[in-house]
């Protein structure tokens, strides 16, 4: 089955623009996290949805927000764009995401690569 | 807080022989999840393997185990036979207790370079 797709794969904005990244999860899988890699920071968590709610949040600042529709697919945007926020956003999917047993894998896409100039 | 560790920054190996990745953690929770992802240059992360954290036996899927001690916090990823394709980034990561969802915490990553 098709795997964790997100779009778009590149991207180019300049700062103070707003930009929006989608995210589609395998499908049946009900959660989607968010996470920010950057050479300084590492990987870093932003946010996980499911069922449409934000269930956990990283901490970053509010110019970072995202939602879920019903179809699980997902979306996070961020507003005024800064240059520290260039960076290779990935989204992972997993299925139950209910239940505590930590078998439930996380698989990801291949990342939208955001430059902010 | 939970924090992973991986001390190695990068590592040569020679195609055909085996490579030990180092991973450290430190958390309060008693259930864990700890996991490996590979990031080739592409940037995609893809799973490799698991290990719960009340599981006794280590886990392997194929050329990849992990050794995992309890007691000591490390969960070291194990490649035998290493082939060119291995060389990536791999990445220890933790995901926590009931608090922390699906949230997965990473290391820093250790850059393998596999030579023919």
């Amino acid at each position: 089955k098709a795997g964790v797709t997100q779009t778009p794969r590149y991207l180019i904005k300049t700062r103070g623009q707003q930009v929006t990244l989608s995210c589609s999860p395998i499908s049946g899988h009900r959660s989607v996290s968010w996470y920010q890699q950057t050479p300084g920071q590492g990987l870093q968590f932003l946010f996980e949805y499911f069922s449409e709610t934000q269930r956990n949040k990283g901490n970053f600042p509010g110019r970072f927000s995202g939602r879920q529709f019903s179809n699980s697919r997902s979306e996070m945007n961020v507003s005024t764009l800064e240059l520290g926020d260039s960076a290779l956003y990935l989204c992972a999917s997993s299925g139950r995401g209910t239940s505590m047993e930590s078998t439930d894998t996380q698989y990801f896409g291949p990342g939208t690569r955001l430059t902010v100039l | 807080a939970q924090k992973i560790t991986q001390t190695q920054p990068g590592m040569f190996v020679q195609e055909k022989e085996a490579v030990t990745l180092d991973c450290t953690y430190d958390t309060s929770d008693q259930s864990y999840g700890l996991f490996w992802y590979k990031q080739p240059s592409s940037g995609e992360m893809i799973f490799l393997i698991y290990q719960g954290s009340y599981d006794e036996q280590n886990a392997t899927e194929g050329r990849y185990s992990l050794n995992f001690q309890k007691a000591r916090k490390s969960a070291n990823l194990v490649i035998s036979a290493s082939q060119l394709g291995d060389s990536a980034m791999y990445f220890c990561a933790m995901r926590g207790g009931r608090a922390a969802g699906n949230k997965l915490t990473f290391g820093g990553g250790t850059r393998v370079l596999v030579k023919p």
